[in-house]
């Protein structure tokens, strides 16, 4: 059965340094994947979307990369701060592109001390 | 211009009983999708409506269903409720493959 799994324990890192979240995926062939961050008792806040053929996407502080030979992808917080302590959730495409219904991970707790 | 929003935020149901829950997507939006989401888990996808019909749907049982308005507007209903059913239900809507959630209803079920 497909299978999303991100890093089973929380991540504290200090404040300024660069925060690394882990998704794997199995069973899959996604068309794209998405990264997602959600604050307790609100939902999901969409972060970045990444295509099979792509490799890297930046958005600001952000970086995700996809490789899709390992199966994995990367989520880079770079120069993190406080305000970016949350839980971040990967999620891929259930159906092959097609309604854009997504499968979500259990999510990383990240939490960034000053 | 609102982003999706939900009612009730909160709501307390006894087992057997019947729910129905409310979700206005985002403005221009015309897909909505529901998801489940249990105490330190990812959502669960339920299902996703499109032009009124139930486009796709997840490993759910069918006393889950649900509906869409001609103003996109979406309702899910959950018959015979079970404690297991105790969650937070989300809704999101979409245009392209960018999902917008709303705050979600919190689901007791005693």
């Amino acid at each position: 059965s497909q299978k999303i799994e991100q890093n089973s324990e929380a991540l504290n890192i200090q404040e300024g340094k660069t925060a690394t979240l882990t998704c794997n995926y199995t069973n899959y062939s996604p068309a794209y994947l998405q990264w997602y961050r959600q604050d307790p008792g609100r939902g999901p806040v969409f972060l970045l979307l990444i295509r099979e053929n792509e490799k890297e996407k930046r958005k600001e502080r952000l970086k995700v990369t996809f490789d899709t030979t390992l199966k994995q992808s990367l989520f880079h917080i770079t120069a993190s701060q406080p305000a970016d302590s949350a839980t971040y959730l990967c999620a891929l495409d259930i159906f092959s592109n097609s309604g854009y219904a997504l499968n979500f991970g259990k999510g990383t707790s990240l939490l960034v001390t000053p | 211009d609102a982003g999706v929003t939900q009612s009730p935020t909160h709501l307390i149901k006894t087992r057997g009983q019947q729910v129905t829950l409310r979700c206005s997507p985002k403005s221009g939006h015309d897909t909505v999708s529901w998801y489940q989401q249990a105490l330190g888990q990812g959502p669960q996808f339920i299902f996703q409506y499109y032009e009124e019909e139930e486009r796709q749907r997840g490993n759910f049982p069918d006393r889950f269903s649900g509906h869409q308005f001609p103003n996109y507007s979406s309702e899910l209903n959950v018959n015979a409720l079970l404690l297991g059913d105790s969650a937070l239900y989300l809704c999101a809507s979409s245009l392209l493959d960018e999902q917008y959630f709303g705050p979600g209803t919190r689901l007791t079920v005693t």
